[in-house]
């Protein structure tokens, strides 16, 4: 059962703890993308990846890092330099970055107490 | 010059009648319109695309209509229903590349 799978659904964490949102995908996309949604706005960029081990910053980059060891993984740490980190997260991918179709995860939803 | 707008933020519509979701976009260079369709708690999904050289694409109850000179392209849903509830995004990108979108709508199909 192809797909991208986020875990966990559901996540809570303290102001001032930096925190990692998991990302997977077996569908051997080449491109991985985080997006942040918030209430009333569209997808925001935060950061992308073309190929392992390179990635780039989107529109929003502050606050968060990423990593891709991995052409399957692409897991997004929420820093505590992040001002505003509650929000619903997405992970997508495709089959390159000059690829049209994006796949999206089901999402994760942190809340920071 | 990135941005696409759209509206409305949210459509209340009757079962069986015709929702449209309009877009407008600056960039001439934009060469990609998917639209995405969300359910509450879910990730978005492909609904349908267009490119700039075609006026209009349809499937099933779903159609785009595009207006190059105008920079617009909308979204119409026939017949729609209750099933049809979600909030839908249009987006526009240069070869895939960074999708754009739209802030999204609202939709809610009334029985």
């Amino acid at each position: 059962d192809g797909g991208i799978t986020q875990s966990p659904k559901y996540l809570f964490r303290k102001e001032g703890q930096n925190v990692t949102l998991s990302c997977e995908q077996n569908l051997n996309h080449d491109a991985m993308y985080w997006y942040r949604q918030d209430p009333g706005q569209g997808l925001r960029l935060i950061y992308y990846s073309q190929i392992v081990n390179d990635f780039q910053k989107g529109d929003i980059a502050e606050g968060y890092s990423v990593s891709r060891e991995k052409k399957e993984s692409f897991p997004l740490t929420v820093t505590s330099a992040q001002k505003n980190p509650t929000a619903f997260y997405l992970c997508a991918s495709s089959r390159a970055v000059a690829s049209d179709t994006q796949y999206f995860g089901p999402g994760t939803r942190l809340t920071v107490l | 010059q990135q941005q696409v707008k759209q509206s409305p933020q949210s459509l209340i519509v009757q079962k069986g009648g015709i929702s449209i979701i309009n877009c407008a976009y600056e960039n001439t260079a934009f060469d990609y319109f998917p639209w995405y369709q969300q359910f509450p708690g879910k990730g978005p999904a492909l609904l349908i695309a267009i490119r700039p050289d075609v006026s209009e694409k349809k499937e099933g109850r779903f159609t785009i209509s595009f207006n190059k000179s105008a920079k617009q392209f909308s979204l119409h849903i026939m017949d729609s229903q209750p099933g049809d509830s979600a909030t839908y995004f249009c987006a526009a990108s240069i070869g895939g590349f960074k999708t754009i979108f739209g802030a999204g709508t609202r939709l809610f199909v009334k029985a």
